[in-house]
């Protein structure tokens, strides 16, 4: 079974700054898609980045990059310029490529500060 | 509609009584899913619907809970003799395909308390 570990319950950053939220996760397979989602308080999931595992190039959004390291099972999440309304819980989540659920890890609650 | 809809947004009820949650899906969107969020955790899978096959229902905690779907609308997901720890966010989401490619798109949940 698929795992996904987010090994920071909680992060803060300053307006401004850069951040990098962990996320690794374990699973036998060569084909999967890997996600950053944000969930505000209204609880929406809402999606942030996605990223295909066949893929070598890191996926790019904006403000939000990821750093993929597939031989290291490692998928984080690097939010620059961070703003307030980046605050939320991010989930990072493993989608097989032939499967049809996602699985999440705990989250890690971000907190900015002005 | 333009997004998934739930409904209700929020549910008490008492110990041991049923409770039906709706999700409304984007139009043409014909994969479904259900999802179970307790409080400070992760999203649990519950049930997936995918057109008119039949529903992955292994992620089901009990026989307590069932969803049903018709074709690809609306899905209730009803939870009979609730118990305290059946609360939680109820989380339903719904893609164009199976979910990877197109990404899902979630409704606002319903939180269910259970008292």
């Amino acid at each position: 079974a698929q795992t996904v570990t987010q090994s920071q319950p909680e992060m803060s950053v300053q307006e401004a700054e850069t951040v990098t939220l962990s996320c690794t996760y374990d699973t036998s397979e060569s084909d999967y898609y890997l996600f950053w989602y944000k969930q505000p308080p209204s609880r929406q999931m809402i999606l942030v980045i996605r990223q295909e595992a066949y893929k070598q190039q890191n996926a790019t959004e904006n403000r939000f990059s990821v750093n993929f390291q597939k031989a290291a099972k490692s998928f984080s999440l690097k939010i620059s310029d961070s703003q307030l309304g980046d605050a939320a819980m991010y989930f990072c989540a493993y989608l097989l490529t032939s499967g049809s659920r996602l699985t999440f890890g705990e989250g890690t609650q971000l907190t900015v500060n002005p | 509609g333009a997004g998934v809809s739930q409904s209700p947004s929020n549910k008490v009820t008492e110990k041991g009584k049923d409770v039906e949650l709706r999700c409304d899906p984007i139009s043409g969107h014909t994969a479904l899913y259900w999802y179970r969020q307790r409080l400070g955790q992760g999203l649990e899978f519950l049930i997936y619907f995918q057109g008119n096959s039949a529903p992955d229902k292994s992620g089901l905690p009990s026989d307590r809970f069932s969803a049903e779907r018709t074709g690809e609308s609306v899905s209730t997901l009803t939870i009979q003799r609730t118990q305290q720890e059946d609360s939680a966010v109820y989380l339903c989401a719904s893609s164009l395909g199976r979910g990877g490619y197109y990404g899902y798109t979630f409704g606002s949940g319903t939180r269910l308390t259970v008292v």
